[in-house]
């Protein structure tokens, strides 16, 4: 079946590194969306990218997605305390069975270190 | 409401019982979904609502879960003969019409089998 899969599972870092996330789906894309999700909170919308290639920044969260639309990064600079929590992908599959459907990668959950 | 309403907040049951879990998505949203989480895992898609069409639903782990969207709004989520391994919580997001528009979660229900 379709699944989406990000690396690292966990990543604990000192505040002030950059933190990386990565999402591969086994399926080409029509679009993905991002999540943060804080300890005992909901997951909250962050982005959504559509477009082969594209780029989007939020201050310090730069995102992308891949030429073939199969994955996908998230990019978090000089990281703080309240970057803390899982960041999820989600992904539509292209020509998927006409319902948007998402699919939700296994997620990577950040701690940083004060 | 402001945003998605969903309940009871927790809800332990004893094995063998059926629960009901509800939804109230943001008024004049169209698209409402289903996922669960279990405990450090990622979401797990359940059940898709769009409108008036057929509801998705490829994602109900078997036949003891069904889920009832009325007038387009509400939505009840139903297991039957409740199981151990049904303990998670229970995610409801809504969306503008579904499609590539961003999913808003509910808190979630926290249910705990005995």
């Amino acid at each position: 079946g379709q699944q989406v899969m990000q690396i690292p599972q966990y990543q604990h870092v000192q505040e002030g590194e950059d933190f990386t996330t990565y999402c591969n789906s086994s399926t080409t894309l029509s679009n993905i969306q991002w999540y943060k999700q804080r300890p005992g909170g909901h997951p909250v919308f962050l982005i959504q990218l559509v477009k082969s290639g594209e780029v989007k920044k939020q201050k310090r969260l730069t995102f992308q997605f891949g030429e073939a639309k199969k994955n996908s990064s998230l990019h978090i600079t000089a990281t703080q305390t309240t970057d803390v929590g899982t960041y999820f992908c989600a992904g539509h599959p292209r020509g998927g069975s006409g319902t948007y459907k998402y699919i939700f990668g296994t997620g990577t959950r950040l701690k940083v270190l004060a | 409401g402001a945003g998605v309403s969903q309940s009871p907040s927790n809800k332990v049951t004893e094995k063998g019982k059926d629960v009901e879990l509800r939804c109230d998505p943001i008024s004049g949203h169209t698209a409402l979904y289903w996922y669960r989480q279990s405990l450090g895992q990622g979401l797990e898609f359940l059940i898709y609502f769009q409108g008036n069409s057929a509801p998705d639903k490829s994602g109900l782990p078997s036949d003891r879960f069904s889920a009832e969207r009325t007038g387009g709004s509400v939505s009840t989520l139903t297991i039957q003969r409740t199981q151990q391994e049904d303990s998670a919580v229970y995610l409801c997001a809504s969306s503008l019409n579904g499609g590539q528009n961003r999913q808003y979660f509910g808190a979630g229900t926290r249910l705990s089998v005995l």
